[in-house]
């Protein structure tokens, strides 16, 4: 069956410009979640949607990084004025009982 | 905010040995969960322990949450060059949020 999807693989940008990453959820999870991981290390917490609450910002780095979920289903991560240290792998997942199916991830390089 | 201390963080065994990772913190979760990861990939869960003193046996895996919920413990007998990767623990509290631990990269030599 299909996976959590996200797009592109692999992206390379330069510092200021701003980046959009994609992420197809499992269809029927309700929830979703974004993660940052630098250099193959431990997960950092992005965001997190839960169905139609409020989604919990909390591990935003800053004020530059922001995502949607539109119709329930598929999200959009967006990096605005990229910088250096926005290098990393973004993993999106999905999720239904404390369970979370991860997609491949976005591998982002900011020059 | 909650910390999730894995040790070893590397480990570089021959195939055959057996090896312990730890996944300890000072937090009580409800549920704990571990995944591995492989290069290029996103982790995949490998089990979830519920109960405080529960083990779980996953071939030749054997996944431990201590009676506190505060830590548990990922035991590998006779590892495998297929067993390489790194491996991720995860505690869950409040809702569906996970707190991902700091991993424990592994290599095993054939």
């Amino acid at each position: 069956g299909a996976g959590v999807s996200q797009s592109p693989s692999n992206k390379v940008t330069e510092k200021g410009k701003d980046v959009e990453l994609r992420c197809d959820p499992i269809s029927g999870h309700t929830a979703l979640y974004w993660y940052r991981q630098s250099l193959g290390q431990g997960l950092e917490f992005l965001i997190y949607f839960q169905g139609n609450s409020a989604p919990d910002k909390s591990g935003l780095p800053s004020d530059r990084f922001s995502a949607e979920r539109t119709g329930g289903s598929v999200s959009t991560l967006t990096i605005q004025r990229t910088q250096q240290e926005d290098s990393a792998v973004y993993l999106c997942a999905s999720g239904v009982n404390n369970e979370q199916f991860f997609g491949p991830g976005t591998r982002l390089t900011v020059l | 905010t909650q910390l999730l201390e894995q040790s070893p963080q590397f480990l570089s065994i021959q195939e055959g040995e057996n090896l312990t990772v730890y996944c300890n913190s000072s937090s009580v979760f409800s549920s704990l969960q571990w995944y591995r990861q492989e290069p290029g990939e996103g982790p995949v869960l490998l089990v979830t322990v519920v109960t405080g003193g529960e083990v779980k046996k996953l071939k030749r895996l054997t996944f431990q949450f201590g009676d506190a919920r505060k830590d548990s413990s990922l035991h590998i007998t006779a590892a495998q060059p297929g067993d390489t990767g790194l491996y991720l623990c995860a505690g869950a509290s409040s809702g569906d949020k996970l707190t991902f631990g700091t991993g424990t990269r592994l290599a095993v030599r054939p």
